[in-house]
């Protein structure tokens, strides 16, 4: 089935960077772009950006320009989030979310929670 | 930037009652790319609503979405007790891309 598993549970301090695995499973990786959306305790849905698995053009939201760097590897058939200078306000669980072909996120991963902690 | 002003905030209903969530935008949104997404606690989100109206695979007719513009309802027509959890909307539009609505939490009267 559809399915993508993500890595697990992370902590770090402030300052040092993240980087967050989503490995696909039961369709073609390089034909649906992938999304991360991330989410704060308590809080809302946040887009993060996306990745072509086929080409590597990514796109990110503003917010995170220049700390944040999605990837992937078609050989393992993975995308990768990599957050770099972390602050307190990234904690949160990151999720990784195909693209659909009306723009909507289906499947989502389980979750990766991020915690940024001194 | 176009904003999704989802309301109620909290909803509390019970059991076998009808629920009606809405989701507002602050520009007009193509119908084809206003979805609707489902959270339980400690889950991921779950697709329900795509195209503003049309029902994800595995989702149950009870579950209906409708609009148009700026102005997107999600129904329930009677809830289960499996239905009650936090319900999201999202769009896709220019810039930025992606947005979604702040929530409405669908509790249990």
């Amino acid at each position: 089935q559809v399915q993508l598993v993500q890595s697990g549970a992370e902590v770090k301090k402030p300052g040092a960077s993240v980087k967050v695995s989503c490995k696909a499973s039961g369709f073609t990786f390089t034909g649906y772009f992938m999304h991360w959306v991330r989410q704060a305790p308590g809080q809302g849905l946040e887009w993060m950006g996306w990745i072509n698995p086929n080409s590597g053009g990514t796109n990110y939201a503003q917010k995170f320009l220049g700390r944040v760097t999605m990837t992937r590897d078609t050989s393992i058939s993975t995308a990768f989030m990599e957050l770099n200078n972390l602050r307190s306000d990234d904690t949160a669980v990151y999720y990784c979310a195909r693209q659909g072909t009306l723009n909507y996120f289906d499947p989502w991963g389980q979750g990766t929670l991020v915690t940024v902690s001194s | 930037e176009i904003v999704l002003t989802q309301s109620p905030g909290t909803l509390s209903l019970s059991p076998g009652e009808r629920a009606t969530l809405s989701c507002r935008a602050s520009q007009s949104v193509s119908s084809s790319y206003l979805a609707w997404y489902q959270q339980k606690p400690g889950q991921a989100p779950r697709l329900i609503i795509y195209g503003a109206s049309s029902r994800a695979t595995g989702i149950p007719d009870r579950f209906s979405g409708s609009g148009s513009g700026t102005d997107f309802s999600l129904t329930i027509s009677r809830l289960e007790p499996e239905d009650f959890a936090v319900y999201y909307c999202q769009q896709y539009g220019s810039s930025p891309p992606y947005t979604f609505g702040q929530g409405t939490k669908l509790e249990i009267k």
